[in-house]
């Protein structure tokens, strides 16, 4: 079955220091991934997709994420934070066929020190 | 920009006590779905639906849940015989295909409290 692991259930930067959020996933062949970001009390929001192509997938929000087939990983990537990315970020695997059933990661809580 | 609305944002119910939540898919979306998020936990599915009818289900998803699509515009989940262990996060999210590159949009969530 498929899965998705990210090691990091809480990590803390500064303001303006680059971001790397990790995610490793398990599945029998190459999936569909996903990054979503959920702000306190808001819904889950995609912040970039990948289906197949580049490996390197940029976002909204400048955020970027790399698809490594040979270490199952989609790391998300961020060159500088704001406060305001302060929140919950969720990668998730997308089944290639039948409905669009995603599996989510643990999640990681970002936090943003000034 | 459209999106997918979800009401109430907060329901809070007595165990035993039927519950329905709703949602607004975007308009021209054909496949349709509810996740749900125990608070600390995963984002879990629960359903997905389309032409009418249930496409797939998770275990959780067990008699006491149905899903109804009654007018065309709104997507409802009703919970029977609400548990403790119901009080989520219910997460409605709608996609224009069912497969491939289908991206799904999710609405803001309705929180349930089950006491």
């Amino acid at each position: 079955a498929q899965s998705v692991t990210q090691p990091d259930i809480h990590i803390t930067v500064s303001e303006g220091a680059s971001l790397e959020l990790r995610c490793n996933y398990s599945y029998g062949a190459t999936p569909y991934l996903f990054w979503y970001v959920q702000s306190p009390g808001q819904g889950l929001q995609l912040l970039l997709k990948y289906f197949s192509g580049d490996t390197l997938v940029q976002g909204i929000k400048g955020f970027e994420a790399e698809f490594k087939r040979s270490q199952s990983s989609f790391n998300l990537r961020k060159p500088s934070v704001h406060w305001s990315d302060a929140a919950e970020y969720f990668c998730a695997v997308g089944l290639i066929q039948g409905a669009q059933k995603l599996v989510f990661g643990q999640g990681t809580r970002l936090t943003i020190n000034p | 920009e459209p999106e997918v609305t979800q009401t109430p944002s907060h329901q809070v119910t007595q165990m035993g006590q039927e519950v329905i939540l709703r949602c607004v898919p975007i308009s021209n979306h054909l496949y349709f779905y509810w996740y749900r998020q125990i608070l600390g936990q995963k984002v879990e599915f629960l359903v997905s639906f389309y032409n009418n009818e249930i496409s797939e289900k998770s275990e959780i998803f067990d008699d006491r849940f149905s899903v109804e699509r009654p007018d065309g515009s709104n997507f409802t989940l009703k919970i029977r015989s609400t548990k403790l262990e119901d009080s989520a996060m219910y997460f409605c999210a709608s996609s224009y295909r069912g497969q491939g590159t289908g991206e799904l949009f999710f609405g803001e969530g309705s929180r349930l409290t089950v006491l």
